[in-house]
């Protein structure tokens, strides 16, 4: 079973700071997703990727396949980034769904 | 187009009641995936679907816990006897084949009493 660890559990930042979130994970896997959850609201997927690096307006999420490692960045960060952001693994073909990591809970204060 | 949609948004019931969770997926999605966040646990996988068939149904948490899927698209998630340990949201997440993005429902929030 993959074992997904995040980095930082929690963080506040100031507004415009750039944020790193990061994700280990202990098998090989065939994609991994960021995910994002606002309080008491749904998941949304940012990201999902299985090599290189991918960039959404603010958002760039980077996996390094042989180190076992994602990090997901915000670039100048807003209030409304503050939401809990979620790695996840995707391992062999699918069948197993989603292994979750326990979420990154970021708080960006104006 | 329309998104993945799940119902009822929230449900209350009487521990010992049997309850039907439903998703409907969004249309053309062969994948099916159900999942559980419960404050303890954390986000954890239930069961996935390709088409109508669920290949493994080892990440069911218990023999009160089944799923169904018809016509490769609604699938319900049904509990019987509901114990308090139950209580949680239940998401549901479609995806266009079991390789590609998945695109999450609000969920169902279940509290047994």
């Amino acid at each position: 079973k993959n074992e997904v660890e995040q980095s930082p559990q929690n963080l506040t930042a100031q507004e415009g700071e750039f944020i790193t979130i990061n994700c280990s994970y202990s098998v090989g896997i065939s994609a991994l997703h960021w995910l994002q959850q606002h309080p008491g609201g749904g998941i949304v997927s940012l990201f999902m990727l299985s090599s290189g690096k991918k960039k959404h307006g603010r958002l760039i999420a980077t996996i390094n396949i042989q180190e076992k490692h994602s990090s997901l960045h915000i670039t100048a960060s807003h209030p409304r980034d503050s939401a809990v952001y979620i790695c996840a693994v995707l391992s062999g073909g699918g069948a197993d769904g989603l292994t979750f990591g326990k979420g990154t809970h970021l708080i960006i204060q104006p | 187009g329309a998104g993945v949609s799940q119902s009822p948004s929230n449900k209350v019931t009487e521990k010992g009641k049997d309850v039907e969770l439903r998703c409907d997926p969004i249309s053309g999605h062969t994948a099916l995936y159900w999942y559980r966040q419960s404050l303890g646990q954390g986000l954890e996988f239930l069961i996935y679907f390709q088409g109508n068939s669920a290949p493994d149904k080892s990440g069911l948490p218990s023999d009160r816990f089944s799923a169904e899927r018809t016509g490769g698209s609604v699938s319900t998630l049904t509990i019987q006897r509901t114990q308090q340990e139950d209580s949680a949201v239940y998401l549901c997440a479609s995806s266009l084949a079991n390789y590609n993005e998945q695109f999450f429902g609000p969920g169902t929030r279940l509290t047994v009493l």
